[in-house]
C-alpha cells in the first residue's frame, strides 16, 4: 500500500529552527509537496521537490532524497504565525497526491 | 471571484438526504479535485477531473458523484447522506496534473 509518515506534533521556540520529517512509500514518484494549514483554514502550497537536494525559499527550505524515500521541511527564525499543521504529499505514478496526516507545529514564546 | 470558492461554508444534514457541494474556480485551471479531511487522517481524494468533460474516481469515491460540464465548476453530490460522511470537504484545482494544487476554503458537513 501507499504510506506517508510524519510526526503527529512538534513543539519549538520562537526564533529557533525546526525540521519536520516525512518518509514515504508510494507506487511511483512524481514529486513531493509541502503545504501549510492553519487551524480551520485551507492548505496553502509551500514547496515542491522532484529532484534530490535542497530547495530554499526564504525562511523555509525543503529537502528530498528519493533513494531513501525521505524529505524534510526546515523552518528558520520561527514566528508565532508559523503555528500550523504542515502536510507532506507525494504525487504517485497516476499523478494523484497521496497525503500524510500532517504535523501540528506549536510555537512557544 | 478570486481563486476557488465553495458553498455552503457549513451544513447540517439529516441522514438519507441528498446534498450538492458547490465549487467554482476562476483561474481557468484544467484539473479539479474533491478531498475530505478527517481528524488524524490525511486528505483523501474522492473524485477528480483532469479536464472539462472527464472525471475519475479517487481513493474514497463510494457514496459520492461529480460532474464537470465546464472548466469552472465541479459540484460534488451525496446521493443519500450517511453519518460517516461527516467531514470537512475541500475542493482544489491545478493548472495541470504536474502543478501545485490550490484549495478552496472548505465545507464543513455534519450528517446526523
Amino acid at each position: 500500500g501507499q504510506n506517508i509518515d510524519q510526526p503527529t506534533e512538534m513543539t519549538a521556540t520562537e526564533g529557533a529552527i525546526v525540521q519536520i520529517n516525512c518518509t514515504y512509500q508510494t507506487s511511483g514518484f512524481n514529486g513531493l509537496f509541502w503545504y501549510q494549514q492553519h487551524a480551520g483554514e485551507a492548505p496553502t502550497f509551500l514547496s515542491y521537490n522532484v529532484l534530490d537536494g535542497l530547495e530554499e525559499k526564504g525562511r523555509f527550505s525543503s529537502f528530498l532524497s528519493r533513494s531513501k524515500g525521505y524529505s524534510y521541511l526546515l523552518l528558520k527564525e520561527l514566528q508565532m504565525k508559523d503555528s500550523a499543521s504542515y502536510l507532506c504529499a507525494v504525487k504517485d505514478s497516476n499523478y494523484q497526491l497521496i497525503w500524510g496526516a500532517g504535523t501540528k507545529l506549536i510555537i512557544k514564546p | 471571484i478570486a481563486g476557488i470558492t465553495q458553498a455552503p461554508t457549513s451544513q447540517i444534514l439529516a441522514a438519507g438526504r441528498r446534498m450538492t457541494l458547490r465549487c467554482t474556480q476562476d483561474m481557468r485551471h484544467n484539473a479539479m479535485y474533491w478531498y475530505r479531511q478527517d481528524l488524524g487522517l490525511g486528505l483523501r481524494l474522492i473524485h477528480y477531473s483532469n479536464t472539462a468533460g472527464t472525471t475519475g474516481k479517487g481513493e474514497v469515491p463510494d457514496g459520492y458523484s461529480v460532474s464537470r460540464a465546464n472548466t469552472d465548476d465541479f459540484p460534488l453530490t451525496l446521493a443519500s447522506a450517511v453519518p460517516s460522511q461527516t467531514s470537512v470537504y475541500f475542493c482544489a484545482s491545478s493548472a495541470g496534473t504536474h502543478n501545485e494544487q490550490f484549495f478552496g476554503p472548505g465545507t464543513r458537513l455534519t450528517v446526523l
